[in-house]
């Protein structure tokens, strides 16, 4: 079965630090990996995505850097602020295909 | 920004009945999905659907039909509820595959 995994399953950092959150595939065929974030009682919302074209995506604060021999992926916020608490989810699709498959999360407190 | 409503925001019924959530699209988009949202599972995709009559099953269709009358709207069925789909279920939309996709704001669903 194809499988988005995340670790760690939650992360405290506090504020202004870099925090750093996991993921990593099976699928060879997975070339679409978006990053949604999800607010405490709010819907996902698209936050970053990246394509196997490029190692590294870059939107303010936030970075994604992909390897692709490893099929690993991590997304680094710096310079966090209280308001990036929530849950992250990294979520990957097949080549051709609608699908999304997503991990199961990663939630993040970021303390003042 | 596109805009996805769903009804109704909370459901209770009872073991053995008959569930239909609905889900509607304003956007013109070609793609929408059925997510449930479970702790420690992320999001999980039930049906999906590429325009009006097209129905593809998702990862965890078991117990659940889904029917797109139309462009805009997407239902979710559920015939024979059971307390194992105690659940929050988000539906979904996108312009095209791999694309930024558009929560709405979700149905608590409880079955008894």
């Amino acid at each position: 079965q194809q499988q988005v995994r995340q670790s760690p399953q939650s992360l405290t950092v506090w504020e202004g630090e870099t925090a750093i959150l996991n993921c990593s595939y099976e699928d060879s065929t997975f070339d679409y990996f978006p990053w949604y974030w999800q607010f405490p009682r709010e819907s996902p919302a698209l936050l970053i995505a990246i394509r196997p074209v490029s190692n590294k995506k870059e939107d303010g604060r936030f970075t994604i850097f992909f390897n692709k021999r490893e099929k690993k992926l991590s997304l680094h916020i710096t310079d966090s602020q209280p308001g990036d608490s929530a849950t992250y989810f990294c979520a990957a699709s097949p080549s051709g295909s609608w699908q999304l498959i997503f991990g199961s999360g990663t939630q993040l407190t970021v303390m003042p | 920004e596109a805009a996805v409503t769903q009804s109704p925001r909370n459901k209770v019924t009872v073991t053995g009945g008959n569930v239909t959530l609905s889900c509607r699209q304003t956007n013109s988009h070609n793609y929408m999905y059925w997510y449930r949202q479970d702790t420690g599972h992320g999001l999980r995709l039930i049906h999906y659907s590429y325009g009006a009559g097209n129905l593809q099953i998702g990862d965890v269709p078991d117990g659940y039909k889904a029917t797109r009358t139309t462009q805009e709207d997407f239902f979710l069925l559920l015939e024979l509820a059971s307390p194992s789909q105690t659940s929050l279920y988000f539906c979904a939309s996108s312009e095209t595959d791999q694309d930024t996709q558009y929560f709405g704001p979700g149905t608590r669903l409880l079955v008894l």
